[in-house]
């Protein structure tokens, strides 16, 4: 299964609502989870099975989506939220990331 | 509070085999898959496999002729090798713990860098 983020990157402000989408190739269900990377950091989970929350994740973000079509979004966009942000299936192996999309100031 | 280390030779030799530990601190191994994740330089993240507590695996496909997971619960460690690199196996590597049935990963290690050079 593939998964392709779009767009690739993107500018933005603090404040502005931001929306990243995840495609994947064939249907998912809603078995897509979605993680933030800063620079030089591992990955951390946001959201998981499409639209729960992981615990102490701040509730600005938000996802949706299910078959093939999935989105994330940040209601209102903080300093600490510049990053960059990879989708990944879990519906079948391999496992599969997207090839993320970086939020820049 | 559960905590992933990895570690591991930093540097090693094109056609040699590269081996990392990742140490499980805070909690049980018991009912979680394990997973290796890794990053090329400037590039995405790449799954490598995966091992469930009891031992059952399962590996990316390109790569799967190369990789062995291994899991040592006595010793809350997971284990991985991948044999006959190449300067393309240079990338951060990071192991995971994942949750079964949705396969997110919720807890992370720091990252170790490995570069293969001669």
């Amino acid at each position: 299964i593939q998964m392709t983020q779009s767009p690739s990157s993107l500018s933005a402000s603090v404040g502005d609502r931001v929306t990243i989408t995840c495609r994947a190739s064939q249907s998912i269900s809603t078995f897509l989870n979605w993680y933030q990377q800063k620079p030089g950091k591992a990955p951390k989970l946001l959201i998981y099975t499409a639209s729960s929350l992981q615990s102490g994740v701040p509730s600005r973000f938000s996802g949706s989506g299910s078959g093939t079509d999935f989105t994330l979004t940040i209601s209102s966009l903080q300093p600490e939220d510049f990053a960059t942000y990879y989708c990944q299936q879990g519906y079948s192996t391999p496992l599969a990331f997207g090839g993320g999309t970086k939020v820049e100031i | 509070q559960v905590q992933l280390q990895e570690s591991g030779p930093g540097l090693v030799k094109p056609s040699e085999t590269l081996s990392l530990t990742c140490t499980v601190s805070g909690g049980s191994m018991t009912s979680y898959y394990w997973s290796w994740i890794r990053q090329p330089p400037g590039k995405g993240l790449e799954w490598i496999g995966y091992i469930y507590f009891s031992g059952s695996t399962n590996y990316e496909s390109s790569l799967k002729s190369r990789v062995t997971i291994s899991v040592d619960t006595s010793k809350n460690q997971f284990s991985l090798r991948l044999s006959s690199v190449t300067a393309a196996d240079t990338a951060v590597y990071y192991c995971a713990r994942t949750y079964g049935g949705d396969f997110y990963m919720d807890v992370w290690g720091k990252g170790t860098t490995v570069t293969v050079s001669s």
